[in-house]
This record gives structure tokens, sequence and C-alpha cells, in this order.
């Protein structure tokens, strides 16, 4: 079964600092995997999304990379920003027909001004 | 937004009564799912529609039941509610068909604003 972790649980980074979140997965046979914001009492929102034979993905001060092979990913965040506070989110897809997601338990982010 | 609603939002019941959640999409996307989050456990799923009447079950399905009559609407029954499906609900969007424009990727699933459910 598959199994995503994400550490650390929960991280306080002054502004404009750059950070990592990471995210591990157990069984490599993945499909894609993506990346999500949750605002507290929101749903979740879409970042990236990477596909299996791709090792990175960017939108704006967000880059996400995978390495397939050794079941992991970063989420990588360029001069946070106050706005950047949430939990972040990131879930695998594995090779079924449901595009059914295994997801971490999320990274709780906080960006002192 | 990728045009998904659920209601209602917010519901209080008690244990032993049917609760029916709604997820209403306005994308034509053909894969539906229902998620509930609950503190220590992530966001685990229920059910996942792959098209009209066509519905499979996840990790936590016991004492859940789903519909899904017509593309735009997947439903979420609790036959029965009780205190451990007190949870926060979530509805989940892929697979579009048909739709153009940036942003609607056929694998990125896209999520509701949730519905939160108390079980008395």
């Amino acid at each position: 079964k598959q199994e995503v972790t994400q550490i650390p649980a929960a991280l306080s980074v002054p502004e404009g600092e750059n950070l990592v979140l990471n995210c591990s997965f157990t069984d490599s046979a993945i499909y894609n995997l993506q990346w999500f914001r949750q605002d507290p009492g929101k749903g979740l929102t879409s970042l990236l999304l990477i596909q299996s034979s791709q090792r990175e993905q960017t939108s704006g001060r967000l880059n996400a990379s995978l390495d397939k092979s050794s079941g992991r990913s970063t989420l990588y965040i360029a001069a946070s920003q106050p706005g950047d506070s949430a939990t972040y989110l990131c879930a695998v897809r594995e090779n079924n027909a449901g595009n059914m997601l295994t997801f971490g338990g999320g990274t709780r982010l906080m960006v002192k001004p | 937004d990728a045009g998904i609603t659920q209601s209602p939002r917010h519901k209080v019941t008690e244990t032993g009564t049917p609760v029916t959640l709604r997820c209403h999409q306005t994308e034509n996307h053909r894969y539906m799912y229902w998620y509930r989050q609950d503190p220590g456990h992530g966001l685990r799923l229920i059910h996942y529609s792959y098209g009209v009447k066509d519905t499979d079950k996840g990790e936590v399905s016991d004492g859940y039941s789903v519909s899904r009559s017509k593309t735009e609407d997947f439903l979420l029954t609790l036959e029965s509610a009780t205190s451990s499906q007190t949870s926060v609900y979530f509805c989940a969007i892929s697979g579009s068909v048909g739709m153009e424009g940036p942003g609607y990727l056929l694998d990125t699933q896209y999520f509701g604003p949730g519905t939160r459910l108390t079980v008395l």
C-alpha cells in the first residue's frame, strides 16, 4: 500500500526566506505527483502537477522536483511571503484507472512578517 | 475555481439519522471523488465515480454510499450517521472532457470548498 510522508509537519520562517518542503512515497511506480495548498477552513488549491516522466515543474516562485526512483519530491518556495502561510499537501497518483490520489499529512507553513 | 460547489457547507445532525451531501460541477469532468479530512489522518478517499452510474469504493467506504445519475452531480449518503463520521468532506473532480484553456489539465484534481459535518 502506498504511503506518503511529509516532513516537517510544521515550519515557521521569516519573510523573504527560501524554503523547501519534502514529500516521500514508498512505491515508486507512480503516474504523477501533485502539490496542493490548503488555507484554514478552505478547500485544496492545485499548485503543480509533475508527470512521472518529468523532473520538475515551475510556477512563479514555486518549483517542484520529482525523483521517482528514490521516492521523493520537493517543493521549493522562493522569497517567501506572509501570504504563503498555509498547509501544503503532496499527493501521488498510482497507475490506477480512477485517477485516485494518496495524500501526505501536509506541512503547515507560517511565514512571519 | 473549477466550477465545483458543495451543499450544504455546514451540517449538524444526530446519530442514526440519514445525511446526503451533494457535489455539483459545471465543467463536464468525467471523474468525481469524495474525500474526508480528519486530524491525524489527512485526506482519505471514500468513493469515486468514473462516469454516470459508474462508481467504486475508496479506502474508507464503510458506512457510505454514493450515486451519480448525471454528469454534474455526485451524492454522498450516510445511511445512519455515527459520531465517527464527524469530519470535513471534500468533493473533487478531474478528467475534463472537451475543456479548453489554460489550467484544466486532465490529471489535475480540483477540489470543492468542503462540507463540515458534525454528528452528535
